[in-house]
């Protein structure tokens, strides 16, 4: 079974600042997908950026960032020049290649951003 | 619509009772995904439908839940004789097909049991 994982249960940037969340993955397949999502108060999930582990470059959306480390199972995301709109819970993703609709969430990082 | 919508946006119930949870994915989405958010926790992925079928159910609970889709359309969650650990935000989530599309997700019903 696999298993995401979220260390982080809040982290605190300042405004215009650089935040790091960490995701770390047990599996044993070598094909898969990683996610991070956002939660804002609104409840409305929204998908931020994703990767294939098949791709050994990293994803990047505008301010959103990851750093993937396939045989370290380790899956970061970066949020750089944080805002305050930023503020949201962050969760991370893990789908299998082989076992299309199911997914595994991690716990979930709350990002809180200060002016 | 323009998005997935869930209804209804809250329920409470009282313990014993059945409630029905609905989920309007986008349309043309042949991918149709519910997952249960308790207070402070992550997703728990309940199931989800390809089409019509549910390749997979081994997210469901108990046998106290069931769910269905029809016409690849709307879906029902239902909970049958629901008990107070059944407490929590219910999403749905909806994708053009089951591969690596983008889930798209609705704003949750909030079920509360007393």
């Amino acid at each position: 079974a696999q298993t995401v994982t979220q260390s982080q249960p809040e982290m605190s940037v300042q405004e215009a600042e650089t935040v790091t969340l960490s995701c770390t993955y047990d599996t044993s397949e070598s094909d898969y997908y990683l996610f991070w999502y956002k939660q804002p108060p609104s409840r409305q999930m929204i998908l931020v950026i994703r990767q294939e582990a098949y791709k050994q470059q990293n994803a990047t959306e505008n301010r959103f960032s990851v750093n993937f480390q396939k045989a370290a199972k380790s899956f970061s995301l970066k949020i750089s020049d944080s805002q305050l709109g930023d503020a949201a819970m962050y969760f991370c993703a893990y789908r299998s290649a082989r076992l299309w609709g199911k997914f595994q969430f991690g716990a979930g990082t709350q990002v809180v951003v200060t002016p | 619509g323009a998005g997935v919508s869930q209804s209804p946006s809250n329920k409470v119930t009282e313990k014993g009772k059945d409630v029905e949870l609905r989920c309007d994915p986008i349309s043309g989405h042949t991918a149709l995904y519910w997952y249960r958010q308790s207070l402070g926790q992550g997703l728990e992925f309940l199931i989800y439908f390809q089409g019509n079928s549910a390749p997979d159910k081994s997210g469901l609970p108990s046998d106290r839940f069931s769910a269905e889709r029809t016409g690849g359309s709307v879906s029902t969650l239902t909970i049958q004789r629901t008990q107070q650990e059944d407490s929590a935000v219910y999403l749905c989530a909806s994708s053009l097909t089951s591969g690596f599309d983008t889930q798209y997700f609705g704003p949750g019903t909030r079920l509360t049991v007393l």
